[in-house]
């Protein structure tokens, strides 16, 4: 089945700072997700790309849909305390019976210190 | 965006015993899914929530045992039957509106003793 390979596993850095993270993938996507979720809740969705070569920018956050559409990143800038959780990029192939079922990577972990 | 409830936030059940757990979404949506999210793990889809009809299952994930409902396009349950320490895990439940974008609901944190 398809796989998600998320980097880094887990962050530490000075309130700030810029964050970058990745997800890769063993086959193509034509959708990339993504999400960040904290202690207790669900997974909230940050940025939805749909198309290869897409940049999207949600306010400090940007994403970009890598061009092999096996790829994905995820950009933070200037990172604040509350930037803290965990960061899931997720991705489908929006073919035949696989419409909608998300593969998920592994997650980055960001710790922000003040 | 979709806004999504799930009943109950969380429980603690015994070993061999069934807990169902509602999702509810705030209008219509074309799709539906349940996921799993194991203790510092990441989500693994169990199955789709097809509406009318039987639901569509993973790879690992059997209607035995995890019975999913869908009577209308708004809400569908998930039933964890037969419970073990190792379904001990989140549950969630996640919709699509439109444009392919996948909205959470919030989670049920489920404990098995």
């Amino acid at each position: 089945g398809q796989q998600l390979n998320q980097s880094p596993q887990s962050m530490f850095i000075q309130e700030g700072e810029d964050v970058s993270m990745n997800c890769t993938s063993s086959s193509i996507f034509n959708t990339w997700l993504w999400y960040k979720q904290d202690p207790g809740e669900g997974p909230v969705l940050l940025i939805a790309l749909y198309k290869a070569g897409e940049l999207t920018s949600n306010g400090r956050l940007t994403a970009q849909f890598g061009i092999t559409r096996k790829d994905s990143f995820l950009n933070i800038s200037a990172s604040i305390p509350s930037d803290v959780g965990i960061y899931f990029c997720a991705g489908y192939y929006a073919g035949g019976t696989s419409y909608g079922k998300l593969t998920f990577g592994q997650g980055t972990i960001l710790t922000v210190h003040p | 965006s979709a806004v999504i409830s799930q009943k109950p936030s969380r429980d603690i059940c015994q070993r061999g015993t069934s807990l169902t757990i509602q999702c509810q979404v705030d209008s219509q949506v074309t799709m539906m899914f349940w996921y799993r999210q194991q203790p510092g793990q990441s989500l693994t889809l169990i199955a789709t929530a097809n509406q009318g009809s039987e639901a569509t299952y993973e790879s690992g994930f059997v209607i035995d045992k995890f019975p999913i409902s869908r009577p209308n396009l708004t809400f569908s349950t998930l039933t964890v039957s037969n419970m073990s320490p190792e379904d001990s895990s989140i549950y969630l439940c996640s919709a699509i509106r439109t444009a392919d974008t996948q909205y959470f609901g919030p989670g049920t944190r489920l404990t098995v003793l």
